[in-house]
Protein backbone atom coordinates (compact mmCIF):
# COMPACT_ATOMS: atom_id res chain seq x y z
CA UNK A 1 0.00 0.00 0.00
CA UNK A 2 1.66 3.56 -1.18
CA UNK A 3 0.94 6.36 1.60
CA UNK A 4 0.20 9.62 0.46
CA UNK A 5 -0.45 11.83 3.68
CA UNK A 6 -1.80 15.19 3.85
CA UNK A 7 -3.44 17.59 6.65
CA UNK A 8 -7.21 17.52 6.20
CA UNK A 9 -7.33 20.88 7.21
CA UNK A 10 -9.61 23.10 7.29
CA UNK A 11 -6.57 25.77 6.33
CA UNK A 12 -8.10 29.03 6.83
CA UNK A 13 -5.84 32.17 5.21
CA UNK A 14 -6.77 35.57 4.47
CA UNK A 15 -7.17 36.81 1.37
CA UNK A 16 -3.74 38.20 -0.76
CA UNK A 17 -1.88 35.56 1.52
CA UNK A 18 -0.07 32.90 0.31
CA UNK A 19 -1.31 29.45 1.13
CA UNK A 20 0.78 26.91 1.86
CA UNK A 21 -0.11 22.98 1.53
CA UNK A 22 2.01 19.75 2.04
CA UNK A 23 2.10 16.20 1.22
CA UNK A 24 4.78 13.22 2.59
CA UNK A 25 5.03 10.04 0.32
CA UNK A 26 6.38 6.47 1.24
CA UNK A 27 7.04 5.12 -1.85
CA UNK A 28 11.07 6.67 -2.35
CA UNK A 29 10.23 5.30 -6.36
CA UNK A 30 7.94 7.46 -6.93
CA UNK A 31 8.65 9.58 -9.66
CA UNK A 32 5.66 12.35 -10.79
CA UNK A 33 3.92 14.39 -8.45
CA UNK A 34 0.45 15.63 -8.98
CA UNK A 35 -1.57 18.36 -7.59
CA UNK A 36 -5.61 18.82 -7.98
CA UNK A 37 -8.12 21.20 -6.50
CA UNK A 38 -11.87 20.08 -6.33
CA UNK A 39 -14.07 21.92 -5.71
CA UNK A 40 -17.27 20.80 -3.53
CA UNK A 41 -19.42 18.59 -5.93
CA UNK A 42 -17.35 18.82 -8.57
CA UNK A 43 -14.37 16.64 -10.74
CA UNK A 44 -10.53 17.31 -9.50
CA UNK A 45 -8.65 19.60 -11.92
CA UNK A 46 -5.37 19.00 -12.49
CA UNK A 47 -3.29 22.48 -11.58
CA UNK A 48 -0.13 21.07 -12.21
CA UNK A 49 2.49 17.71 -12.23
CA UNK A 50 6.37 18.13 -11.28
CA UNK A 51 9.15 15.25 -11.31
CA UNK A 52 12.63 17.11 -10.47
CA UNK A 53 13.49 18.21 -7.20
CA UNK A 54 12.90 22.01 -7.10
CA UNK A 55 10.31 24.36 -7.65
CA UNK A 56 8.41 24.54 -10.58
CA UNK A 57 5.83 28.27 -11.14
CA UNK A 58 2.59 28.17 -12.78
CA UNK A 59 1.31 31.86 -12.35
CA UNK A 60 0.42 31.98 -8.87
CA UNK A 61 0.95 28.24 -8.32
CA UNK A 62 4.47 27.17 -7.29
CA UNK A 63 5.09 23.47 -6.17
CA UNK A 64 7.68 22.09 -4.70
CA UNK A 65 9.65 18.98 -4.82
CA UNK A 66 12.04 17.37 -1.97
CA UNK A 67 12.78 13.79 -3.39
CA UNK A 68 14.94 13.41 0.05
CA UNK A 69 12.51 14.20 2.16
CA UNK A 70 10.13 12.31 0.13
CA UNK A 71 7.76 15.86 0.13
CA UNK A 72 6.37 17.94 -1.96
CA UNK A 73 4.65 21.15 -1.07
CA UNK A 74 2.19 23.80 -2.76
CA UNK A 75 2.04 27.49 -2.60
CA UNK A 76 -0.92 29.82 -3.93
CA UNK A 77 0.30 33.18 -3.90
CA UNK A 78 -2.10 35.95 -3.67
CA UNK A 79 -4.67 33.71 -2.69
CA UNK A 80 -8.31 34.18 -3.59
CA UNK A 81 -11.65 33.93 -1.88
CA UNK A 82 -12.21 31.30 -5.48
CA UNK A 83 -8.82 29.26 -4.58
CA UNK A 84 -11.48 27.96 -1.64
CA UNK A 85 -11.59 24.17 -2.57
CA UNK A 86 -10.13 20.69 -1.29
CA UNK A 87 -6.91 20.18 -2.99
CA UNK A 88 -5.37 17.23 -3.53
CA UNK A 89 -1.74 15.27 -3.85
CA UNK A 90 -0.88 12.83 -5.90
CA UNK A 91 2.37 10.43 -7.11
CA UNK A 92 3.03 8.08 -9.49
CA UNK A 93 3.51 4.19 -8.76
CA UNK A 94 4.46 1.36 -10.42
CA UNK A 95 3.18 0.98 -14.43
CA UNK A 96 -0.16 3.52 -14.60
CA UNK A 97 -0.84 3.88 -11.22
CA UNK A 98 -1.66 7.10 -9.18
CA UNK A 99 -1.98 7.33 -5.06
CA UNK A 100 -3.91 9.73 -3.90
CA UNK A 101 -3.84 11.63 -0.48
CA UNK A 102 -7.05 12.62 1.31
CA UNK A 103 -6.97 16.34 0.03
CA UNK A 104 -6.71 19.18 2.68
CA UNK A 105 -9.75 21.59 2.70
CA UNK A 106 -8.63 25.25 1.71
CA UNK A 107 -10.29 28.42 2.77
CA UNK A 108 -9.64 31.95 1.83
CA UNK A 109 -11.42 34.57 3.75
CA UNK A 110 -12.60 37.67 2.18
CA UNK B 1 -15.07 17.94 -18.04
CA UNK B 2 -14.18 18.49 -22.23
CA UNK B 3 -13.68 15.60 -23.40
CA UNK B 4 -14.58 12.60 -20.36
CA UNK B 5 -18.62 11.59 -20.85
CA UNK B 6 -19.75 9.50 -17.96
CA UNK B 7 -23.53 8.25 -17.54
CA UNK B 8 -25.20 7.75 -15.49
CA UNK B 9 -24.63 10.78 -13.13
CA UNK B 10 -26.77 9.56 -10.65
CA UNK B 11 -28.00 6.08 -9.66
CA UNK B 12 -29.72 4.39 -6.47
CA UNK B 13 -29.64 0.31 -6.38
CA UNK B 14 -31.13 -2.20 -4.35
CA UNK B 15 -27.67 -4.78 -2.81
CA UNK B 16 -27.56 -7.40 -5.11
CA UNK B 17 -28.61 -5.08 -8.38
CA UNK B 18 -26.26 -4.86 -11.19
CA UNK B 19 -25.14 -1.78 -13.25
CA UNK B 20 -22.57 -0.93 -15.95
CA UNK B 21 -21.28 2.80 -15.48
CA UNK B 22 -19.91 4.15 -19.34
CA UNK B 23 -17.02 6.23 -19.64
CA UNK B 24 -16.33 7.39 -23.11
CA UNK B 25 -13.27 10.27 -24.03
CA UNK B 26 -12.84 11.73 -27.53
CA UNK B 27 -9.27 12.69 -27.15
CA UNK B 28 -7.13 9.51 -28.78
CA UNK B 29 -5.89 8.65 -25.29
CA UNK B 30 -4.06 5.04 -25.03
CA UNK B 31 -4.93 4.57 -20.97
CA UNK B 32 -8.32 5.13 -18.94
CA UNK B 33 -8.72 4.75 -15.20
CA UNK B 34 -11.48 4.22 -12.83
CA UNK B 35 -11.98 5.91 -9.73
CA UNK B 36 -14.19 5.51 -6.77
CA UNK B 37 -13.91 8.68 -3.91
CA UNK B 38 -15.84 8.04 -0.43
CA UNK B 39 -16.68 11.21 1.68
CA UNK B 40 -13.36 12.50 2.96
CA UNK B 41 -11.41 10.74 1.33
CA UNK B 42 -9.22 11.06 -2.03
CA UNK B 43 -9.29 9.06 -4.82
CA UNK B 44 -8.69 4.95 -4.94
CA UNK B 45 -8.24 3.67 -8.35
CA UNK B 46 -10.56 0.86 -8.97
CA UNK B 47 -8.91 -0.49 -12.77
CA UNK B 48 -6.86 0.95 -15.43
CA UNK B 49 -6.54 0.42 -19.16
CA UNK B 50 -3.34 1.19 -20.58
CA UNK B 51 -4.61 0.19 -23.78
CA UNK B 52 -7.82 -1.18 -26.40
CA UNK B 53 -8.34 -4.29 -25.03
CA UNK B 54 -6.49 -4.58 -21.83
CA UNK B 55 -7.31 -3.89 -18.50
CA UNK B 56 -5.38 -4.50 -14.98
CA UNK B 57 -6.47 -3.93 -11.44
CA UNK B 58 -6.07 -1.09 -9.45
CA UNK B 59 -6.00 -0.94 -5.51
CA UNK B 60 -9.81 -1.41 -4.69
CA UNK B 61 -10.94 -3.67 -7.74
CA UNK B 62 -13.15 -6.58 -5.64
CA UNK B 63 -16.70 -6.49 -6.53
CA UNK B 64 -15.62 -4.76 -9.88
CA UNK B 65 -15.39 -5.70 -13.59
CA UNK B 66 -14.15 -3.61 -16.46
CA UNK B 67 -14.47 -3.54 -19.94
CA UNK B 68 -12.06 -2.18 -22.83
CA UNK B 69 -13.42 -2.87 -26.19
CA UNK B 70 -12.23 0.33 -28.20
CA UNK B 71 -10.26 2.90 -27.33
CA UNK B 72 -12.97 5.26 -27.03
CA UNK B 73 -15.26 3.38 -24.04
CA UNK B 74 -14.16 2.01 -20.59
CA UNK B 75 -17.17 0.51 -18.67
CA UNK B 76 -17.05 -0.26 -14.88
CA UNK B 77 -19.61 -3.39 -14.00
CA UNK B 78 -20.96 -4.03 -10.50
CA UNK B 79 -22.28 -7.19 -10.90
CA UNK B 80 -23.97 -7.59 -7.61
CA UNK B 81 -23.86 -4.25 -5.49
CA UNK B 82 -22.88 -4.22 -1.76
CA UNK B 83 -23.61 -1.19 0.11
CA UNK B 84 -19.52 -0.81 0.30
CA UNK B 85 -19.82 0.60 -3.02
CA UNK B 86 -21.86 3.77 -1.96
CA UNK B 87 -19.40 6.07 -3.79
CA UNK B 88 -18.77 8.67 -6.59
CA UNK B 89 -16.93 6.73 -9.14
CA UNK B 90 -14.79 8.94 -11.87
CA UNK B 91 -13.48 8.00 -15.13
CA UNK B 92 -10.12 9.96 -16.04
CA UNK B 93 -7.79 10.39 -18.68
CA UNK B 94 -3.82 10.34 -17.70
CA UNK B 95 -1.94 13.32 -17.03
CA UNK B 96 -0.75 14.44 -20.25
CA UNK B 97 1.07 17.40 -21.82
CA UNK B 98 0.64 21.28 -20.48
CA UNK B 99 -0.32 19.92 -16.88
CA UNK B 100 -3.67 18.94 -18.71
CA UNK B 101 -6.18 15.43 -17.49
CA UNK B 102 -9.64 15.31 -17.21
CA UNK B 103 -12.11 13.45 -15.93
CA UNK B 104 -15.67 12.96 -16.79
CA UNK B 105 -18.32 14.65 -13.74
CA UNK B 106 -18.39 12.16 -11.65
CA UNK B 107 -21.31 9.31 -11.08
CA UNK B 108 -23.10 9.45 -7.64
CA UNK B 109 -24.60 5.99 -6.57
CA UNK B 110 -26.01 4.98 -3.60
CA UNK B 111 -26.19 1.29 -2.87
CA UNK B 112 -29.15 0.19 -0.43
Amino acid sequence: QKEVEQNSGPLSVPEGAIASLNCTYSDRGSQSFFWYRQYSGKSPELIMFIYSNGDKEDGRFTAQLNKASQYVSLLIRDSQPSDSATYLCAVSGTGNQFYFGTGTSLTVIP
Amino acid sequence: NAGVTQTPKFQVLKTGQSMTLQCAQDMNHNSMYWYRQDPGMGLRLIYYSASEGTTDKGEVPNGYNVSRLNKREFSLRLESAAPSQTSVYFCATPPGAEDTQYFGPGTRLTVL
